[in-house]
């Protein structure tokens, strides 16, 4: 089975500065990793993946994650954030054998002060 | 363009009454869950499907039901037997089997009761 922890469940950043996002995960299998952000009062989206190859895989916002197989890290970077930046995202990770769901994290808030 | 569609997106309810969420995809996927979201708590898992007339609860299923007659509908029913029933509700769906493409989301639905 799998596991994923966010280690902060809020990050408050000033605008126009970095960020980082912190997602670690749990598995014996290989895995795909995911990132989603969810603005308020609406769904998930896909923000990135990492299936295999490069370990650094990008957004189309300006986003980065970087897979670290032995630190079972997937962290989520930005090193310029906008206030509308402001969201939740949320880390996932699933097997890449068999019918596997879907393992979110419990989330970090970011928000973005002026 | 494909995606999926949940409906209403606010919905009251009075205490002792049966309210039916309604989840519709037209990506063709096989797999169909649906989430609650509270406030700090991240995701969890109500119930889900992986083919018509099949379905497994999740970690929350108490006070739930949900049926699957066609591959793009997942309607959920939140019963007076679910005793904390105000919350975010998310509908996604998915491939079934080694999914490298992750979850889409709908937009939710928000019940209140009342």
């Amino acid at each position: 089975a799998q596991s994923v922890t966010q280690l902060d469940s809020q990050v408050p950043v000033f605008e126009e500065a970095p960020v980082e996002l912190r997602c670690n995960y749990s598995s014996s299998v290989s895995v795909y990793l995911f990132w989603y952000v969810q603005y308020p009062n609406q769904g998930l989206q896909l923000l990135l993946k990492y299936l295999s190859g490069s370990t650094l895989v990008e957004s189309i916002n300006g986003f980065e994650a970087e897979f670290n197989k032995s630190q079972t890290s997937f962290h989520l970077r930005k090193p310029s954030v906008h206030i509308s930046d402001t969201a939740e995202y949320f880390c996932a990770v699933s097997a890449e054998q068999g019918a596997q769901k879907l393992v979110f994290g419990q989330g970090t808030r970011l928000t973005i002060n002026p | 363009d494909g995606g999926i569609t949940q409906s209403p997106k606010y919905l009251f309810r009075k205490e002792g009454q049966n309210v039916t969420l309604s989840c519709e995809q037209n990506l063709n996927h096989d797999a169909m869950y649906w989430y609650r979201q509270d406030p700090g708590q991240g995701l969890r898992l109500i119930y889900y499907s992986q083919i018509v007339n099949d379905f497994q609860k999740g970690d929350i299923a108490e006070g739930y039901s949900v049926s699957r007659e066609k591959k793009e509908s997942f309607p959920l029913t939140v019963t007076s037997a679910q005793k904390n029933p105000t919350a975010f509700y998310l509908c996604a769906s998915s491939f079934s089997g080694t999914n490298p493409y992750g979850y889409t989301f709908g937009s939710g639905t928000r019940l209140t009761v009342v």
